[in-house]
């Protein structure tokens, strides 16, 4: 009965190929988001949605193309991928999108691996 | 450009006592923190929060500090467990600017038994 769900966990791709990671809640929030781990550990957001509408777009690489069919799933596609973008990406959701005492819950994460 | 900074990548600790991790940031404007804590293949899950307004906010073992004028808050664990052994993420944003949550780099406790 997980909250937020992702998949596949690992993606193993070769570059140049076209990859999705899949990503829903059952929480009920109105909140989507896609974080990036990057090689020294930080997180940095990517994309965030609410009520489907997008909210935050960070300076991302436009082969990076979130897709959110309803609140309670945004998945993220990436075109042409690089060496560079293997990393673990999280999806994460939240009540609203800016109030006080506001958190957010995670997925389990997705490690991606270009080779 | 890293707002949130944690400069200890890791921290070891024996069982009962006190853990203290610190995260330090940059950006004036941020007035609401938040620590996570993740244990390995597992994403990260909320453990507690301050805002701007106090200095101080307890959670049963847990207590984070806020040092605005030095820019720095602390996550002091009391008494350590081993289940708490996990990496540990600091966070800061600006209220009502969208939940865009900057975070450390995490700092790795170790609690031995």
């Amino acid at each position: 009965d997980t909250a937020v769900s992702q998949t596949p966990k690992y993606l193993v791709t070769q570059m140049g190929n076209d990859k999705s990671i899949k990503c829903e809640q059952n929480l009920g929030h109105d909140t989507m988001y896609w974080y990036k781990q990057d090689s020294k550990k930080f997180l940095k957001i990517m994309f965030s949605y609410n009520n489907k509408e997008l909210i935050i777009n960070e300076t991302v690489p436009n082969r990076f193309s979130p897709k959110s069919p309803d609140k309670a799933h945004l998945n993220l596609h990436i075109n042409s991928l690089e060496l560079g973008d293997s990393a673990v990406y999280f999806c994460a959701s939240s009540q609203a999108f800016g109030g006080a005492n506001e958190k957010l819950f995670f997925g389990s994460g997705t490690q991606l691996s270009v080779l | 450009d890293q707002q949130v900074k944690q400069n200890s990548p890791s921290l070891s600790v024996q069982e009962g006592r006190i853990s203290i991790l610190n995260c330090d940031y940059t950006n004036s404007m941020f007035d609401y923190f938040l620590w996570y804590k993740k244990y390995p293949a597992e994403g990260p899950t909320f453990l507690i929060s301050i805002s701007s307004i106090k200095d101080k906010n307890e959670d049963g073992r847990f207590t984070v500090f806020l040092n605005k004028s030095a820019k720095h808050l602390s996550l002091h664990i009391v008494p350590s467990q081993p289940g708490d052994s996990a990496v540990y993420f600091c966070a800061a944003s600006r209220i009502n600017n969208f939940n865009k949550f900057y975070f450390g780099s995490g700092t790795k406790l170790n609690v031995k038994p």
